[in-house]
């Protein structure tokens, strides 16, 4: 199956600063998918990201608030701008992959 | 709205035991079905997945079984083991090369040695 490395794993941000996600696949995909976590619930849908277009948003989600970049096949980022403490949660990166579908292993984000 | 439910929140079974984590969703144009398990501070991680076109599948201790009439499927986990214990979601999603995935909340399963 497809390996997906995601880095931070975790971060502790001030409120009002940002921080940007990564995620490296190890095989060329055609879409990435980002999810959330928030504590205690089910992971929500952000927004699918195909290589050489804008990102699809999921109701709720903006694109000010969550810039998504798709430089090539294997990479994408997620960027969480402006923070407040709402928006801590586990933020995860996906990818298709035979029968189902692969995750990163997640970044645990704690905004103060 | 919660279109993917798993009404248990956690389950607890003796090791050796079956383990059947249950699932309803609400969206008929749903046809793709997968459970993940997952670890504290992990991904999660892909156990099983069924298409609408069949009502069971197997792969090793894990089986799904789906009816569609109800909206209901379930997994199976036989004999159950201790390292089985973690959070398991079930997903949903329409047909048609790689969809976005629609998660339940969660049952937590814990195996008792």
């Amino acid at each position: 199956s497809a390996v997906i490395s995601q880095k931070p794993s975790r971060d502790i941000c001030q409120r009002g600063t940002s921080l940007t996600i990564q995620c490296q696949v190890d095989s060329q995909v055609t879409m990435m998918f980002w999810y959330r976590q928030q504590p205690g619930q089910s992971l929500t849908l952000i927004a699918t990201a195909n290589q050489g277009s804008e990102a699809t948003y999921e109701s709720g989600f903006v694109i000010d608030k969550f810039p998504i970049s798709r430089p090539n096949l294997t990479f994408s980022t997620l960027t969480v701008s402006n923070m407040s403490p709402e928006d801590s949660s586990i933020y995860l990166c996906s990818v298709g992959w035979g029968n189902g579908y692969t995750f990163g292993s997640g970044t645990r984000l704690t905004v103060v | 709205d919660q279109q993917v439910k798993q009404n248990s929140p956690s389950l607890s079974v003796q090791e050796g035991r079956i383990s059947i984590l249950n699932c309803d969703y609400t969206n008929s144009m749903f046809d793709y079905f997968l459970w993940y398990k997952k670890y504290p501070a992990e991904g999660p991680t892909f156990l099983i997945s069924i298409s609408s076109i069949k009502d069971k599948n197997e792969d090793g201790r894990f089986t799904v079984f789906l009816n569609k009439s109800a909206k209901h499927l379930s997994l199976h986990i036989v004999p159950s083991q201790p390292g089985d214990s973690a959070v398991y979601f079930c997903a949903a999603s329409a047909s048609g090369g790689y969809q976005k995935v629609t998660f339940g909340t969660g049952t937590k399963l814990q195996v008792i040695p």
